[in-house]
């Protein structure tokens, strides 16, 4: 089945600085890839995702990019702001191994004002 | 248009007893996924439902765990006899019968085991 990693675990910048995190999976047949952010006690919010037909996304400050032949993908928030603070967690779907979703272990991102 | 209910928001049950969880998916989306959040861990797959059918249930352990998506009425996560590795988020997620990768998620179910 799919394996997706991701890195760092926690990641702390200050505000105004760019942050970046980084994912990898095994399966060449997954085809969505999401990124959720969950804050402390909240569920699971989608703040952007890309398909395998497209190597880049933008909106705003938050643009995500994927490489499918080193099959990685990455999200890249500039500009952070205090709010920004919370667990971003990157995610896989591959069709060929069933509808559901396989998570990163997650990056706890730290915006220090 | 409400977005993915669940109920309760938290349950406790102590070691032994049946946990029952709820899961309304949006209005139009006949898929429904749960997933189980460790506390301080990612998010794992459960199970995936259609109306009246498991499609798959790789991720959900053999025993004491079921699942239901009747063709009226919420999904439903039944664990019987608890044990205190139980506790966790259990989250709901839903998707429209289109296709589309996106997926919905509810609030979450925090289940404590005494």
């Amino acid at each position: 089945g799919e394996n997706v990693e991701q890195h760092p675990s926690t990641l702390s910048v200050q505000e105004g600085d760019s942050a970046v995190i980084k994912c990898t999976y095994s399966d060449s047949a997954s085809n969505y890839f999401p990124w959720y952010k969950q804050e402390l006690g909240k569920r699971p919010q989608l703040i952007i995702d890309i398909r395998s037909n497209v190597g880049e996304k933008k909106d705003q400050r938050i643009a995500v990019t994927l490489n499918k032949t080193a099959k990685h993908f990455s999200l890249h928030i500039t500009e952070t702001q205090p709010e920004d603070s919370a667990v971003y967690f990157c995610a896989a779907i591959s069709v060929a191994g069933g509808n559901m979703l396989t998570f990163g272990g997650g990056t706890r991102l730290m915006v220090k004002p | 248009n409400a977005g993915v209910m669940q109920n309760p928001r938290h349950l406790v049950r102590r070691r032994g007893q049946e946990a029952r969880l709820r899961c309304s998916p949006m209005k139009g989306h006949s898929h429904v996924y749960w997933y189980r959040q460790l506390p301080e861990e990612g998010l794992k797959f459960m199970v995936y439902l259609q109306k009246e059918n498991i499609i798959d249930e790789s991720g959900m352990p053999k025993e004491r765990f079921s699942a239901e998506f009747p063709k009226e009425g919420p999904s439903i996560l039944r664990i019987q006899q608890v044990v205190r590795g139980d506790s966790a988020a259990y989250f709901c997620a839903s998707s429209p019968a289109t296709g589309d990768n996106e997926q919905f998620f509810g609030p979450g179910t925090r289940l404590t085991v005494l």
